[in-house]
């Protein structure tokens, strides 16, 4: 089991360009999570998709920042135009989709936005 | 809005102390309360409690959920300085069949040898 899987490790890129992370969750789970860490707000959610249909995006900061879940195995979170208050690691977490399972997480990607 | 607050927000001991780390919730329709350990990356899972008054042992960590009081604690005895970490507690809370996870903001824990 590879884990979840996400890229890129790290991404520094100037105010104003366009951002990708992407997303692999582990084979056969049907919920996936996208959470930003910072030292100062924590562990806060983004949005969650079960089945790969969205379920709550009320995490999402603003019209900049947007995730799609085009199949099971696969998910992105854009951000565009970044800004340096973006500046963050992001997480991606999956779980089988139930309130009685554990997420599992990636690695995290770390984001400076200059 | 679902809250989850953590006490003490840090905290520094030497080896072979023991700690108790807290976390409270309030929660619409609570489910399960789950306890991680960050280190440099990714969150790690440790327990999942649903009951009160069951304690999840493993090894020197153990932990208990009270759901009348609506907190849980996690002690660690015999701290190691491989135990200094994030702990971080989270809620599954909601109507619905599939999990929405809320975090707290965490208790860094620094072992000194």
């Amino acid at each position: 089991d590879a884990g979840v899987i996400q890229s890129p490790r790290h991404e520094v890129t100037e105010m104003g360009q366009e951002v990708t992370l992407r997303c692999k969750p582990i084979s056969g789970h049907n919920s996936l999570f996208w959470y930003r860490q910072t030292m100062m707000r924590g562990l806060e959610l983004l949005i969650y998709f079960n089945n790969n249909v969205p379920i709550d995006d009320s995490g999402m900061p603003e019209d900049r920042f947007s995730a799609k879940m085009p199949n099971a195995s696969f998910s992105t979170l854009k951000i565009q135009p970044s800004e340096p208050r973006d500046s963050a690691v992001y997480f991606c977490a999956s779980s089988p989709g139930s309130w009685n399972s554990p997420l599992h997480f990636g690695n995290g990607t770390r984001l400076t936005v200059t | 809005e679902d809250k989850v607050v953590q006490s003490p927000l840090s905290l520094v001991v030497h080896e072979g102390d023991t700690v108790t780390l807290n976390c409270s919730y309030e929660v619409t329709n609570f489910r399960s309360l789950l306890w991680y350990k960050q280190e440099k990356k990714a969150p790690t899972f440790l327990f999942m409690l649903t009951s009160s008054g069951i304690e999840k042992k493993s090894g020197r960590l153990s932990s208990i959920l009270d759901k009348k009081e609506l907190f849980s604690i996690l002690n660690i005895t015999a701290t190691q300085t491989g135990d200094s970490a994030v702990y971080l507690c989270a809620v599954y809370a909601g109507g619905t069949s599939y999990g929405k996870l809320t975090f707290g903001q965490g208790t860094i824990l620094t072992v000194h040898p």
